[in-house]
């Protein structure tokens, strides 16, 4: 299966420690969107990278969250010193390009729990 | 800047019934592409479908049907003869392209499908 991987699927962590979430796009696919869903919201947009590029960070919390994408590897998604609100369903999903078809396809998401 | 509202917050249904998911976008871009996704209580996303703003011809695609009128900028999305497992929350989304477009996705808040027996 060359789809988009996500892992961990479920992370619980205390408030003050760290969570690091990995995606892998689908084979091919070279940016990659991060957005986060909270409970009956929709889907928030957060960051948008290229390999070893920040293109968009626009829907980043200005403090403790952090993405990279390098060149080899998956992207990383880091909350540092986590509160109980960062609590949600973190999706990653991958493109060809920036101006392809338009498709992103998905991850099946890591929920972080923060007790 | 653009948006998508989607108003149905929550819609039920009993199965066989004709269902209309309603799907409203507002953008400056000339240029985009308008999408839905559906996801299942798994929780992960499926893409269902994709259209350009150059192209209003309505889709049938087995029991899904979709209309989009620029006239109205909305992009609805019928789901003929319901089953159960349609029940789902399905995201209508936006995402500009061509020259000076941000080419970030524009969710929805989504809209939950109940089909009940």
């Amino acid at each position: 299966n060359a789809g988009v991987m996500q892992n961990p699927r479920h992370l619980v962590r205390r408030r003050g420690q760290e969570a690091r979430l990995r995606c892998s796009p689908m084979k091919g696919h070279s940016h990659v969107y991060w957005y986060r869903q909270l409970p009956e919201e929709g889907l928030k947009f957060m960051v948008y990278l290229q390999k070893e590029n920040i293109i968009d960070e626009s829907g980043m919390p200005k403090e403790r969250f952090s993405a990279e994408f390098p060149k080899e590897g998956p992207s990383i998604l880091r909350i540092q010193q986590v509160v109980r609100g960062d609590s949600a369903a973190y999706f990653c999903a991958s493109s060809r390009g920036q101006a392809n078809t338009g498709e992103l396809f998905f991850g099946e998401g890591s929920r972080l729990t923060v007790l | 800047a653009q948006k998508v509202t989607q108003a149905q917050t929550e819609i039920s249904v009993v199965e066989k019934e004709d269902v209309t998911l309603d799907c409203v976008y507002e953008t400056r871009d000339t240029t985009y592409y308008l999408f839905w996704y559906k996801q299942p209580p798994s929780g992960e996303l499926v893409f269902l479908i994709r259209r350009n703003s150059f192209d209003e011809q309505n889709e049938i695609s087995g029991r899904y049907s979709w209309n989009f009128q620029k006239s109205t900028s909305s992009f609805n999305f019928t789901i003929t003869a319901s089953q159960v497992v349609d029940s789902a929350v399905y995201f209508c989304a936006l995402r500009p392209f061509g020259r000076g477009g941000s080419y970030i996705p524009t969710f929805g808040r989504g809209t939950s499908l109940i089909v009940h027996p």
